[in-house]
């Protein structure tokens, strides 16, 4: 029974472009999640993370959207850059807890 | 400033052999973490360590599996008696406190082949 969804398995796109990786979740005692970036070959990296008090946080080129009442959040890398691409991983933590439950992952292709 | 290190980064076993998979935390971090991922899963959580003590195994199962942080040296995961369905990559993170939503920082991991 998975709690964190990601959907697509993969997801090309065009360098300049935006890519939107989206994660589903089913537990509604999560409330801290997280994104994570794998290359092969190495570990995951932390990437950027939200409070369920917020719905939006922005580093960068990276933006995360949480919507609670839909159980959902979104990952926005714009412009996207042939560097990123990568395996992303959705994570999610319930209060109180120290470890995530993590996503199966979305491959992202940027083609240049 | 090294990162989390674990060793080997691959192993190969054959069935009924042993595995012991080495993790060294980032310094600074008292607080190691190992997680499984099966081919085409995501990472599943196995077990959560502080030097000397075992705080959250939950994740690990109940045979054949073991996990310890000694005061000195890096931390092991062994898995004893080695079956084919254990071939995965094992990923170690640390972190400074293991506060709740404490950023984990992971390691390379280590891709396990059982023959």
């Amino acid at each position: 029974d998975q709690q964190v969804k990601q959907n697509s398995p993969s997801l090309s796109v065009q360098e300049g472009r935006i890519s939107i990786l989206n994660c589903d979740y089913t537990n509604s005692m999560f409330d801290y999640f997280l994104w994570y970036k794998k290359y092969p070959a190495e570990g995951p990296t932390f990437l950027i993370s939200i409070s369920s008090i917020k719905d939006k946080n922005e580093d960068g080129r990276f933006t995360v959207f949480l919507n609670k009442s839909a159980k959902h959040l979104s990952l926005h890398i714009v412009p996207s850059q042939p560097g990123d691409s990568a395996v992303y991983f959705c994570a999610a933590v319930s209060g109180g807890s120290y470890i995530p439950t993590f996503g199966r992952g979305t491959s992202l292709i940027v083609h240049p | 400033n090294a990162g989390v290190m674990q060793n080997p980064r691959h192993l190969v076993r054959r069935r009924g052999q042993e595995a012991r998979l080495r993790c060294s935390p980032m310094k600074g971090h008292s607080h190691v973490y190992w997680y499984r991922q099966l081919p085409e899963e995501g990472l599943k959580f196995m077990v959560y360590l502080q030097k000397e003590n075992i705080i959250d195994e939950s994740g690990m199962p109940k045979e054949r599996f073991s996990a310890e942080f000694p005061k000195e040296g890096p931390s092991i995961l062994r898995i004893q008696q080695v079956v084919r369905g254990d071939s995965a990559a094992y990923f170690c993170a640390s972190s400074p406190t293991g506060q709740t939503q404490e950023t984990q920082y992971f390691g390379p991991g280590t891709r396990l082949l059982v023959l």
